[in-house]
């Protein structure tokens, strides 16, 4: 079956310093890619959609500036979050979309910024 | 805009026992809903996909059910087993592509 890809699974950052996390579809071509973000014991938020060769669209209430969304290509998106701060530690999860309309969620990506 | 809820937040049950989780939704106008999976610090499984014109699907032990003019969902588990224990979460697409939009969650622990 279709398999999404996230790396790092986890990743411990300095505070201050900025962390790429990468979403990948397999073995499917995605020009549609979501990010959500999860907090612990809360549910998941999406955070913006990635379409392939043009601008994320970014839910209200997240920066753009802050969470750098690229896709630049059908089968790669990634996430940047730049100047990490502790409160940007959460559980980062990705979900692409094939060209029958099923998506796909990736495993996660757990941030811990210290 | 779309909001979507889940009650209980929490369920215990003993093993064997069935268990029946509920998911509400404020707009009826729904593509499709979806229950997942989620296991502590994991990703999402996804479990049943149930389409606006069917009103229920299953899957083995599993079944859901849509009444989209109540706008509700019930995921059912028969005969429940510990490693059923996790985090379940139905959501719904908005109206403009696939963008899900999530319920809080049902932490379900099925004790031995």
């Amino acid at each position: 079956g279709a398999v999404v890809s996230q790396h790092p699974s986890w990743v411990i950052c300095k505070s201050g310093t900025s962390v790429k996390i990468e979403c990948r579809s397999l073995d499917f071509q995605a020009t549609t890619m979501f990010w959500y973000r999860q907090f612990p014991k809360q549910s998941l938020m999406l955070m913006a959609t990635s379409n392939e060769g043009s601008k994320a669209t970014y839910e209200q209430g997240v920066e753009k500036d802050k969470f750098l969304i690229n896709h630049a290509s059908l089968t790669l998106s990634t996430l940047t979050v730049t100047s990490a701060h502790p409160e940007d530690s959460s559980f980062y999860i990705c979900s692409a979309r094939d060209d029958q309309g099923t998506i796909y969620f990736g495993e996660g990506s757990w941030l811990t910024v210290v | 805009k779309q909001e979507v809820t889940q009650i209980p937040a929490a369920l215990s049950v003993p093993e064997g026992e069935n268990l029946v989780l509920n998911c509400s939704f404020t707009d009826s106008a729904i593509y499709n809903l979806q229950w997942f999976r989620q296991d502590p610090g994991k990703g999402l499984t996804s479990l049943l996909l149930i389409q606006s014109s069917q009103r229920e699907q299953t899957s083995g032990r599993l079944n859901a059910s849509l009444d989209k003019s109540s706008g509700r969902s019930t995921l059912y588990i028969a005969a429940s087993q510990p490693g059923d224990s996790a985090t379940y979460l139905c959501a719904v697409p908005q109206a403009a592509g696939n963008k899900l939009t999530f319920g809080g969650g049902t932490r379900v622990l099925v004790k031995p």
